[in-house]
């Protein structure tokens, strides 16, 4: 299996543009996470999905976030619109649900926002 | 909601030398503490990982040990090298929703 699979790695975008991160979990995992990673903040989880179903958008900052899981082997995480403070790695990542196994992730998307 | 807290935040030893981290947690209920390794520009990654029936574990330089009763684990590094130094998150799981600790980040000097 490839792991899990994010696009595009790099995204270098506008102030108020849309910006959609995607990802491909690993085959046969049915928990998927979408983390921000800052230095200020360190990992944050923003939501987590069972078996395509978000659990927990807690994390999510505001309405400019949205994630959506289709189907099992696909995520996205959109912000509408993109502002500068949300420039960070996103990283998504994959795991079975029996909850003591653990997580993969994947290489991350670098959002820069100017 | 689950709360770890990871000390120290930085960490710089001599190279052969120890390096220990340690994590506590609030939810009882945390029952899989995963340790993971993030290289500069790099994803995390798992290094070593216990389960709540289990108090210790190691695996050659790297060891984990758990208490239940405290709410508290540990990572520790024995023999250091320069390729040890990363940034290193604890976690805990309670059902399976990950809580990530703030993360240390370990300097082995030659």
């Amino acid at each position: 299996d490839a792991g899990v699979i994010q696009s595009p790695r790099h995204e270098v975008t506008e102030m108020g543009q849309e910006v959609t991160l995607r990802c491909k979990p690993i085959s046969g995992h049915n928990s998927l996470f979408w983390y921000r990673q800052t230095m200020m903040r360190g990992l944050e989880l923003l939501i987590y999905f069972n078996n395509n179903v978000p659990i927990d958008d807690s994390g999510m900052p505001e309405d400019r976030f949205s994630a959506k899981m289709p189907n099992a082997s696909f995520s996205t995480l959109k912000i509408q619109p993109s502002e500068p403070r949300d420039s960070a790695v996103y990283f998504c990542a994959s795991s079975l649900i029996t909850g003591v196994t653990e997580a993969f992730f994947g290489q991350g998307t670098r959002l820069t926002v100017v | 909601g689950e709360n770890v807290e990871q000390h120290p935040s930085t960490l710089s030893v001599q190279e052969g030398d120890s390096a220990v981290i340690k994590c506590t947690y609030s939810d009882s209920a945390s029952n899989y503490f995963p340790w993971y390794k993030q290289e500069l520009g790099k994803r995390p990654q798992l290094i070593i990982d216990i389960r709540s029936n289990v108090g210790e574990k190691k695996d050659q330089r790297i060891a984990v040990t758990l208490n239940k009763t405290a709410k508290h684990f540990s990572l520790h590094i024995t023999e250091t090298q320069p390729e040890d130094s990363a940034v290193y998150f604890c976690a805990t799981t309670t059902g399976n929703q990950f809580y990530f600790g703030t993360g240390t980040s370990l300097t082995v000097i030659p």
